[in-house]
């Protein structure tokens, strides 16, 4: 059974940086993507980017890509999302999801809130 | 890129009663591609529906998903009090896309 973990709630300050890591376990690591899903309170869910272990090149979202990086560590089957220049309105749940063997997202973690705030 | 519409926005049904959503998406897609998660109150997303139609592991057989290039079906044949929720389509290719969701509200 495939499981995930991710690390805990962060309050930053705008202009910072954030890094949130998302740990699975079960499974193989490396074939499937795993990609971050943010939702702001209230609201929808927004795409924000992923990556394949196996191939190390990350995609990202349209207005994410000068500020987004994603990297997976193949040794800890761990995946991180670092967000830099923080903005107010990147107060959001950040969620993993790790991709089911049909290429949906089947498996999510609980989610991190980050909260910027001065 | 494509978008995806959801309707109708909310839905107020009683339990035991059908809900159809609907998911539209602004250019043909494949069906492979397209599929239903569910959003419970302060939880994270739940897959239910993959590849249009295929039910995923765990989801009860009252979902069921239909639909092909641009308009794609969620129906819950009798409303249970845990699906009172949120529902979202997704296209998940290259550049994966939600709809805005459809919150199903009991009535």
């Amino acid at each position: 059974q495939v499981q995930v973990e991710q690390s805990g709630a962060e309050v930053k300050k705008p202009g910072s940086s954030v890094k949130v890591s998302c740990k699975t376990s079960g499974g193989s690591f490396s074939s499937y993507a795993i990609n971050w899903v943010r939702q702001t309170p209230g609201q929808g869910l927004e795409w924000v980017g992923g990556i394949i272990p196996l191939f190390d090149r990350p995609n990202y979202a349209q207005g994410f890509t000068d500020r987004l990086s994603i990297t997976a560590d193949d040794s800890t089957s761990t995946v991180y999302m670092e967000l830099t220049s923080l903005k107010f309105d990147d107060t959001a749940i950040y969620y993993c999801a790790r991709e089911y063997s049909s290429g949906a997202w089947g498996y999510w973690g609980p989610g991190t809130l980050i909260t910027v705030s001065s | 890129d494509i978008v995806l519409t959801q309707s109708p926005g909310s839905l107020s049904l009683s339990p035991g009663e059908r809900a159809t959503l609907s998911c539209r998406a602004s250019q043909s897609v494949g069906s492979d591609y397209l599929a239903w998660y569910q959003q419970r109150p302060g939880q994270s997303p739940r897959l239910l529906i993959y590849g249009a139609s295929n039910r995923a592991t765990g989801t009860p057989d009252r979902f069921s998903g239909s639909g092909s290039g641009t308009d794609f079906t969620l129906t819950i044949s009798g409303l249970e009090p845990e699906d009172f929720a949120v529902y979202y389509c997704q296209h998940f290719g290259r550049s994966p896309v939600f709809g805005p969701g459809t919150k199903v509200e009991i009535k």
